[in-house]
């Protein structure tokens, strides 16, 4: 039974370019959330998403961040026109239900490590 | 807004010493309350967890006390051991399991055991 999967692992960039993070929930999760952790720092939340629906998009930068979730495939978030400031480690993590997700039924996955030269 | 402080920095205790990192909570709601770990290269794990007040969570020795007339949830342990050296974070929950579910983390606490 495979965990949440996230690639890349790890991933460089140079300053403009598009990144893209995916994340495989765990098998018969739908519920996906992303965090960011900077250096030192904790995590902080970004978005919460549902199949074909963003739920909560409360701690996504107003610019350049989007995400998706589509009905096939991996839940998707994008940075457009990278700056050295979004260099962090992008957390994604899976529940059944916001209701077991908020009772510490999340899955996180490994990350992605996000450096922009 | 809601939010989480924990004791910061690193924690240096020798192998067998008592611990306790501190936690503290602000919320408008009743949230759960959550100790992660995460070690190297990984994403968090949960480590312990407190779903209503005078709850104690408890985990390979660790405990930790939902306490809400002080808005408190310390991460205790009575002996320290080296494989217990990670970064824990202090988190609550600021739904009501409705529609939202994400987590608070307060900035992270590592804990280095000196063999």
């Amino acid at each position: 039974n495979a965990g949440v999967m996230q690639n890349p692992r790890h991933l460089v960039r140079r300053r403009g370019q598009e990144a893209r993070l995916r994340c495989s929930p765990m098998k018969g999760h739908s519920h996906v959330y992303w965090y960011r952790q900077l250096p030192e720092e904790g995590l902080k939340f970004m978005v919460y998403l549902q199949k074909e629906n963003i739920i909560d998009e409360s701690g996504m930068p107003k610019e350049r961040f989007s995400a998706e979730f589509p009905k096939e495939g991996p839940s998707i978030l994008r940075i457009q026109q990278v700056v050295r400031g979004d260099s962090a480690a992008y957390f994604c993590a899976s529940s059944p239900s916001p209701l077991q997700g908020s009772s510490g039924g999340y899955t996180f996955g490994s990350g992605t490590r996000l450096t922009v030269v | 807004g809601d939010s989480v402080v924990q004791t910061e920095g690193q924690v240096l205790p020798s192998e067998g010493d008592s611990l306790i990192v501190n936690c503290s909570y602000e919320t408008t709601q009743y949230p759960s309350l959550f100790w992660y770990v995460q070690y190297p290269g990984e994403g968090p794990q949960l480590h312990l967890k407190a779903m209503k007040a005078n709850d104690k969570g408890r985990n390979k020795g660790f405990e930790a006390m939902y306490r809400k007339e002080t808005t408190s949830f310390h991460l205790e342990k009575d002996s320290v051991q080296e494989s217990d050296s990670a970064v824990y974070f202090c988190a609550l929950s600021d739904g009501d399991g409705g529609s939202q579910g994400n987590l608070i983390f307060g900035k992270g606490t590592k804990l280095s055991v000196k063999p």
